[in-house]
C-alpha cells in the first residue's frame, strides 16, 4: 500500500525556518517525481515545488522561489522541503504528493499525504 | 503561469442529479488536465487525468472531457459521498503546475 506521511510542521515566527519531511512507502520512490502542494485554511490548492526522480529537474512557485528548497533522499524514501524566511502568508497545510507516471516530473498526483500544518505568526 | 478558472465556484444539487463542472485554461494545455476531489479535513484524491482517463478505483459515474482550453467534469448520478470540493489542475506547463480555485458541491 502506498503511503506518504508528512512531518515537521508547527508554529513559527515570521522570518524563521522550518524543514518538512515526507516519508514514502509502498512504492519505488526513486522512479517518480514528487511534489509539495499547500492549502491555506479554507482556501484552494497551490502547487509549491516539484522534483524529478533524480533531482535533475526542480521547480518552484514564484511565491516561494529563493526561500524554499526541495530535496529528496531516495535511499531513505524521503522528500524534504526547507522553508526559510517564512511569512504569514506561508501558513497552510503542506501536502507531499507523488507523480502518477514515473520518470521526469509529469504531473497528475495519484497519492497524497495527510498534510502537516505550518503556522507562521508572531 | 497558466491560469485555471473553474465555474461555478459553488452550487447545490440533489442526490441522483447529473452535474457538470467547467474548467478553462488561459492557454492551450492539450489534454494535460487532472481533476481532484477533496472532502473536509482530507487530502485531495485524483479522479481523472489526461482530461478523460478515469483513475483506478474511481466510480464510472465520474467522467471528464475536453481538450485545448475548455474542460468539463461530469458526475452522472450524484451520490451522497460526492458532495465535496473539486479542483482542476493543468500539468502542461511546469513550473508551475496550477490549480483552479475549486468548485464546492453542496447538498440542496
Amino acid at each position: 500500500e502506498v503511503q506518504l506521511v508528512e512531518s515537521g510542521g508547527g508554529l513559527v515566527q515570521p522570518g524563521w525556518s522550518l524543514r518538512l519531511s515526507c516519508a514514502a512507502s509502498g512504492f519505488t520512490v526513486d522512479n517518480y517525481g514528487m511534489h509539495w502542494v499547500r492549502q491555506a485554511p479554507g482556501k484552494g490548492l497551490e502547487w509549491v515545488s516539484g522534483i524529478s526522480w533524480n533531482s535533475g529537474n526542480i521547480g518552484y512557485a514564484d511565491s516561494v522561489k529563493g526561500r524554499f528548497s526541495i530535496s529528496r533522499d531516495n535511499a531513505k524514501n524521503s522528500l524534504y522541503l526547507q522553508m526559510n524566511s517564512l511569512r504569514a502568508e506561508d501558513t497552510a497545510f503542506y501536502y507531499c504528493a507523488k507523480d502518477r507516471r514515473g520518470g521526469a516530473v509529469t504531473g497528475a498526483f495519484d497519492y497524497w499525504g495527510q498534510g502537516t500544518l505550518v503556522t507562521v505568526s508572531s | 503561469a497558466i491560469r485555471m478558472t473553474q465555474s461555478p465556484s459553488s452550487f447545490s444539487a440533489s442526490t441522483g442529479d447529473r452535474v457538470t463542472i467547467t474548467c478553462r485554461a488561459s492557454q492551450d494545455i492539450s489534454s494535460y488536465l487532472a481533476w481532484y476531489q477533496q472532502k473536509p479535513g482530507k487530502a485531495p484524491k485524483l479522479l481523472i487525468y489526461a482530461a478523460s482517463t478515469l483513475q483506478s478505483g474511481v466510480p464510472s459515474r465520474f467522467s471528464g472531457s475536453g481538450s485545448g482550453t475548455d474542460f468539463t467534469l461530469t458526475i452522472s448520478c450524484l451520490q451522497s459521498e460526492d458532495f465535496a470540493t473539486y479542483y482542476c489542475q493543468q500539468y502542461y506547463s511546469y513550473p508551475p503546475y496550477t490549480f483552479g480555485q475549486g468548485t464546492k458541491l453542496e447538498i440542496k
